[in-house]
């Protein structure tokens, strides 16, 4: 089983930051099958990021997605009021799994 | 427009079955992996397993192996999630989710609105 790490648990920031959010894989993902989420209290989750990088049907451009391997990142270039929420990566492979979560906060 | 609706809350005592059920519409309900997936209170997401409707095949965690069975009713567009001898770290939503039209080349792009599971004597 591929175990993903999630780094930092929580940030804390100001709208119109920057926020960089981390996922370091045990073993290497294939295919770059690496998925992020946002979910908010009480909501499903909604899908964010497909293949490490590109965005999923009408998610704005400030959130990107980067890396291969065992290490992705996602970046939200400024925050907006609703982006503050728990994001989650996860590898889609054949057997797929989440990471933890980080919670982006409002500072 | 793409929906899954599942079924309502339940509340089940230790050692009993649950199953939910959750309807699709507004796609072709065989032409995609529906996976599952839970969240205990306060907790993160952990998947359980998929199921191809067309074929009826399923992938489960091996966690839930043994324990968990998803089944599928084409003439209805309705898939399902049976979990056995539950325990009270059972307590969780449980989701369903669309996956790709693949085995493994898509995450999970719609989701249920969850259905909460109450394990309690």
């Amino acid at each position: 089983e591929i175990v993903l790490t999630q780094s930092p648990g929580t940030l804390s920031l100001s709208p119109g930051e920057r926020a960089t959010l981390s996922c370091r894989a045990s073993q290497s993902v294939s295919s770059s099958y690496l998925a992020w989420y946002q979910q908010k209290p009480g909501q499903a989750p909604r899908l964010l990021i497909y293949g490490a990088s590109s965005r999923a049907t009408g998610i704005p451009d400030r959130f990107s997605g980067s890396g291969s391997g065992t290490d992705f990142t996602l970046t939200i270039s400024r925050l907006e009021p609703e982006d503050f929420a728990v994001y989650y990566c996860q590898q889609y492979g054949s057997s797929p799994t989440f990471g933890g979560g980080t919670k982006v906060e409002i500072k | 427009q793409v929906q899954l609706v599942q079924s309502g809350a339940e509340v089940k005592k230790p050692g009993a079955s649950v199953k939910v059920s959750c309807k699709a519409s507004g796609y072709t309900f065989t032409g995609y992996y529906m996976h599952w997936v839970r969240q205990a209170p306060g907790q993160g997401l952990e998947w359980m397993g998929r199921i191809n409707p067309n074929s009826g095949g399923t992938n489960y965690a091996q966690k839930f192996q043994g324990r968990v069975t998803m089944t599928r009713d084409t003439s209805i567009s309705t898939a399902y999630m049976e979990l056995s001898r539950l325990r009270s770290d059972d307590t969780a939503v449980y989701y369903c989710a669309r996956g790709g039209t693949g085995y493994g080349d898509y995450p999970q792009d719609y989701w249920g609105q969850g259905t909460l599971v109450t394990v309690s004597s």
